[in-house]
């Protein structure tokens, strides 16, 4: 079974300043037909996750420019360029080449 | 808009069953699929399993299987899942998410509220 191992799994950052979210696979993540389902979900405290990035760089209509993503194989990182209070919650990365959604363990970004 | 609507929250006895639903509005319910995470109190999303809106087809995840069942009602956009054979590590907030209609990589791309399970003697 496909792995996912997220790094930190908590991130204190100051506001303004920005965060970086590493995913890496225990397999690569390139589907048959080329695509790499590599997919990030925010988690606010209280609230169901939602999805901000689809296919390692897309980014879902109403996210923010500050959130991007990034990577190829098996290293996907997920990048905020200046964090907002807003942004704090549980981080997953999640793949969706080998079966079904496998979630990393999550990261937790607070504000520092 | 899409939106995914679940029931309210349920406290079970060890043992017993519990059926979550989901209403989906916004699109069409028969053109995709639903799936159901997972989320333990201290622990990560976990996905539970899958069905389509359109065939009826349902995938589970290997430690649920045997005990959960998945259903839809498209005359009313609705899906179901049952958990039986509750245990007190089952206690978590179940979400249902819209899914892809067939075997292919996940959508996920909206999300209910979430259901609130406890299971407590």
């Amino acid at each position: 079974d496909v792995v996912l191992t997220q790094s930190p799994l908590s991130l204190p950052v100051t506001l303004g300043q920005p965060a970086s979210i590493s995913c890496r696979s225990s397999q690569s993540l390139v589907y048959t037909d080329g695509n790499i389902y590599l997919t990030w979900f925010q988690q606010r405290p209280g609230q169901s996750p939602r999805r901000l990035i689809y296919k390692i760089s897309h980014r879902d209509s109403g996210v923010p420019d500050r959130f991007s993503g990034s990577g190829s194989g098996t290293d996907f990182t997920l990048k905020i360029s200046r964090v907002e209070a807003e942004d704090v919650g549980v981080y997953y990365c999640m793949q969706g080449t080998h079966g079904p959604g496998t979630f990393g363990q999550g990261t937790k970004l607070e504000i520092k | 808009q899409v939106q995914m609507v679940q029931s309210g929250a349920e406290v079970k006895k060890p043992g017993a069953s519990v059926k979550v639903s989901c209403k989906a509005s916004g699109y069409t319910f028969s053109n995709f699929g639903i799936s159901w995470v997972r989320l333990a109190p201290g622990q990560g999303l976990e996905w539970v399993g899958w069905i389509s809106a359109y065939n009826g087809n349902t995938r589970y995840a290997r430690k649920f299987q045997g005990r959960v069942s998945m259903t839809t009602d498209t005359s009313t956009s609705t899906a179901y899942m049952e958990l039986r054979s509750l245990r007190s590590d089952d206690t978590a907030v179940f979400y249902c998410t819209r899914d892809v209609p067939v075997v292919a990589a996940p959508l996920f791309d909206y999300w209910g509220q979430g259901t609130l399970v406890t299971v407590s003697s």
